[in-house]
C-alpha cells in the first residue's frame, strides 16, 4: 500500500497567521490517465470529512481562498494564509490513484 | 443538491452482524461508484472498500475483505455496507462517500455522508 505521511501531526497557530502542512507518499501519484489524485479533507470537530482540494489544487466550491494546495511527484503542501477560528479541526491528505486509497496520519490545527 | 444520508446508530455485541445503508440523492447514481470509510474514536480515516453503482464491481481493504460485503440497489439509489463477526475494535464512526464509477479513473470522495456510530460491547 502506498503510504501517506504528513507532517506536522500537531499545528498550533495563532490567528491570522500562516499555517501549512506537507504530505509525502511513498510512491509517485500519477495515475494512467495522466491526473494526480492527491485528495486534502477538513475534518471539523464532530463533523465528517469535507473536501478541499482534488486533483492536487483544484479548490473545491464554497473553501476560502486563504487555503491553498500544490505540489508534484509525491511531495504535496496544503497551505492557509491566514488562520481563522473555523480552521480548527484535522486535515488530512489522501491518495486515489493506486489501490487502495490510503490517509495520511492526519494534521491537528489547534489556535494557539 | 447532492446528499448522502445514513442510517442511523447501532449497537451490537461481539460476533454480530451490522448493515448501514446510505441513500444518495441529488445525482444520477450510477454515474459515481460508493466508498466506506471508517473512523475509530479519536483515530483517522480508514478505507474499507468500493461499489461501483455503474456495474457492482467492488473493490476491498485487505483486512477487511473476509468480513465486508458492499452491495448497492439501484432501484432505491441506496448502497450498503454489511460487517460481521464484530469485534469490539471495530467500534466506529462508519461513513460513505461519493467515489469513481470505475476503475479507470481516480478518486473522488468529493460528497460524504454525516456518519454511522457501529458501537460493539457485551
Amino acid at each position: 500500500d502506498v503510504v501517506m505521511t504528513q507532517s506536522p501531526l500537531s499545528l498550533p497557530v495563532t490567528l491570522g497567521q500562516p499555517a501549512s502542512i506537507s504530505c509525502r507518499s511513498s510512491q509517485g501519484l500519477i495515475y494512467i490517465d495522466g491526473n494526480t489524485y492527491l485528495i486534502w479533507f477538513q475534518q471539523r470537530p464532530g463533523q465528517s470529512p469535507r473536501r478541499l482540494f482534488y486533483k492536487v489544487s483544484n479548490r473545491d466550491s464554497g473553501v476560502p481562498d486563504r487555503f491553498s494546495a500544490y505540489g508534484s511527484g509525491s511531495d504535496f503542501t496544503l497551505k492557509i494564509s491566514r488562520v481563522e477560528a473555523e480552521d480548527v479541526g484535522v486535515y488530512y491528505c489522501m491518495q486515489g490513484t493506486h489501490w487502495p486509497p490510503t490517509f495520511g496520519q492526519g494534521t491537528r490545527l489547534e489556535i494557539k | 443538491q447532492v446528499q448522502l444520508v445514513q442510517s442511523g446508530a447501532e449497537v451490537r455485541k461481539p460476533g454480530a452482524s451490522v448493515k448501514v445503508s446510505c441513500k444518495a440523492s441529488g445525482y444520477t447514481f450510477r454515474d459515481f461508484g460508493i466508498s466506506w470509510v471508517r473512523q475509530a474514536p479519536g483515530q483517522g480515516l480508514e478505507w474499507m472498500g468500493w461499489i461501483s453503482a455503474y456495474n457492482g464491481h467492488t473493490n476491498y481493504a485487505q483486512t477487511l475483505q473476509d468480513r465486508v460485503t458492499l452491495t448497492t440497489d439501484t432501484s432505491t439509489s441506496t448502497a450498503y455496507m454489511e460487517l460481521r463477526s464484530l469485534r469490539s475494535d471495530d467500534t466506529a464512526f462508519y461513513y460513505c462517500a461519493r467515489d469513481r464509477m470505475t476503475v479507470l479513473v481516480g478518486s473522488h470522495f468529493d460528497y460524504w455522508g454525516q456518519g454511522t456510530l457501529i458501537t460493539v460491547s457485551s
